[in-house]
């Protein structure tokens, strides 16, 4: 089975500043992954996915993810937050042998300071 | 309506009620989904619903009984709920795709209050 697991339960950021948020899965095979970000009070958006091909991701709000293999990492990269980037963001893994389930991690919560 | 709509928004409950919560997929979808959001533990999948037939029960107390009448709508009934049940429940849906573990979207939730 499939687990996601994010390291960072909460980091704090300057406004203008870079983020990087870590996610590391275990899975077998090549797995399809996903990042997602929740705001306050609402569902989960989609920010990107990765399932083949180029490693570097590029996703919605600037954000992109790079996949690599070798470490069983997918981490999400923001060149320069913005205070609207305050959430909480979700690690996803999902397989190729069960159509529907994804697994997620426990989430980390991204604070903006001006 | 886009996306995917769940009502009502709040909900608080004694715990004697029932109630239901329901959920509206308009992206033409073939997988709904029930997950409960506690706060700092990942999302905990509960049901889901493909083709309108239920695939998978993650060992839900029968306190939480999922409908889902067609392809579009998907309801959780409650019942005689415990406060540990406070919590946001998501219903989300995707286009299942044989051999493709695809994206879910996911609605705003429901955020029941039991006391």
């Amino acid at each position: 089975a499939q687990s996601v697991t994010q390291p960072d339960i909460h980091i704090t950021v300057s406004e203008g500043a870079s983020l990087e948020l870590r996610c590391n899965y275990s899975y077998g095979a090549t797995p399809y992954l996903f990042w997602y970000v929740q705001s306050p009070g609402q569902g989960l958006q989609l920010l990107l996915k990765y399932f083949s091909g180029d490693t570097l991701v590029q996703g919605i709000k600037g954000f992109e993810a790079e996949f690599k293999r070798s470490q069983s990492s997918f981490n999400l990269r923001k060149p320069s937050v913005h205070w609207s980037d305050a959430a909480e963001y979700f690690c996803a893994v999902g397989s190729r042998s069960n159509d529907y389930k994804l697994s997620f991690g426990a989430g980390t919560t991204v604070t903006v300071r001006a | 309506e886009t996306g995917v709509t769940q009502t009502p928004r709040h909900l608080v409950m004694g715990m004697t009620n029932k109630k239901s919560l329901k959920c509206e997929q308009h992206l033409g979808h073939n997988a709904m989904y029930w997950y409960k959001q506690s706060a700092k533990k990942p999302l905990e999948l509960m049901f889901v619903y493909s083709l309108e037939e239920r695939v998978e029960n993650n060992s839900v107390p029968s306190r939480f009984s999922p409908e889902c009448p067609n392809s579009s709508h998907l309801f959780l009934h409650l019942h005689t709920l415990q406060p540990e049940d406070s919590a946001l429940y998501l219903c989300a849906s995707s286009q299942v795709v044989s051999g493709s573990a695809c994206e879910q979207f996911f609605g705003p939730g429901t955020r029941l209050t039991v006391l």
